[in-house]
């Protein structure tokens, strides 16, 4: 009965691979995200999508994309790894049309390159 | 300009005994919202509380208030009775509205690092 699911929780992979990770959940949400966060521990939103928009921090570079196949499911692809990509990454959901401002976080993806 | 200042990279406090974690905040607009969340060591975000700026009382849940005070653009966050188990980073997030042309996604602080000693 998890809310928010990702797979996998832990990724290791080498340089220049392309990886995805999966977000799933089931609450019915219509607003779901992805933060990365570096080993300072800084959360950073990556992305913000629901079935209207999709809003892109202006600093992800353009090997990130997000890929949201229907409204319980926004999966992160990411192209070309780099060593600064090893962080830990998280995906969330909240339901906008409400008005709820609460988000809902997944347990995250640890992601190292090598 | 950072949107979300938390002042204090780490915090100590005795179990039993109320603590309060810093949290500012930038923003021209009139209408946003203001969070917390816990971040234990195996990892999770916890949500823990949250205030509109709007909402005229104090938010509280349990153990945690969210002492809101709009004039000074502050959102401190209060824990009473501490305990072991709220050995956490602690983070302080907010989200504003479209009116200044926002993009209506959160911004989170740097956190701080609350131990509880028992």
């Amino acid at each position: 009965d998890t809310a928010v699911s990702q797979t996998p929780k832990y990724l290791v992979t080498q340089m220049g691979n392309d990886k995805s990770i999966k977000c799933e959940q089931n609450l019915g949400h219509d607003t779901m995200y992805w933060y990365k966060q570096d080993s300072k521990k800084f959360l950073k939103i990556m992305f913000s999508y629901n079935n209207k928009e999709l809003i892109i921090n202006e600093t992800v570079p353009n090997r990130f994309s997000p890929k949201s196949p229907d409204k319980a499911h926004l999966n992160l692809h990411i192209n070309s790894l780099e060593l600064g990509d090893s962080a830990v990454y998280f995906c969330a959901s909240s339901q906008e049309s409400t008005g709820s401002e609460t988000q809902y976080f997944g347990p995250g993806t640890r992601l190292l390159v090598l | 300009a950072q949107k979300i200042t938390q002042t204090q990279p780490g915090m100590f406090v005795q179990e039993k005994e109320a603590v309060t974690l810093d949290c500012t905040y930038d923003t021209s607009d009139q209408s946003y919202g203001l969070f917390w969340y816990k971040q234990p060591s195996s990892g999770e975000m916890i949500f823990l509380i949250y205030q509109g700026s709007y909402d005229e009382q104090n938010a509280t849940e349990g153990r945690y208030s969210l002492n809101f005070q709009k004039a000074r653009k502050s959102a401190n966050l209060v824990i009473s009775a501490s305990q072991l188990g709220d050995s956490a980073m602690y983070f302080c997030a907010m989200r504003e509205g479209r009116e200044s042309g926002g993009s209506y996604i959160p911004t989170f602080g740097r956190g701080t690092s609350l131990i509880v000693h028992p």
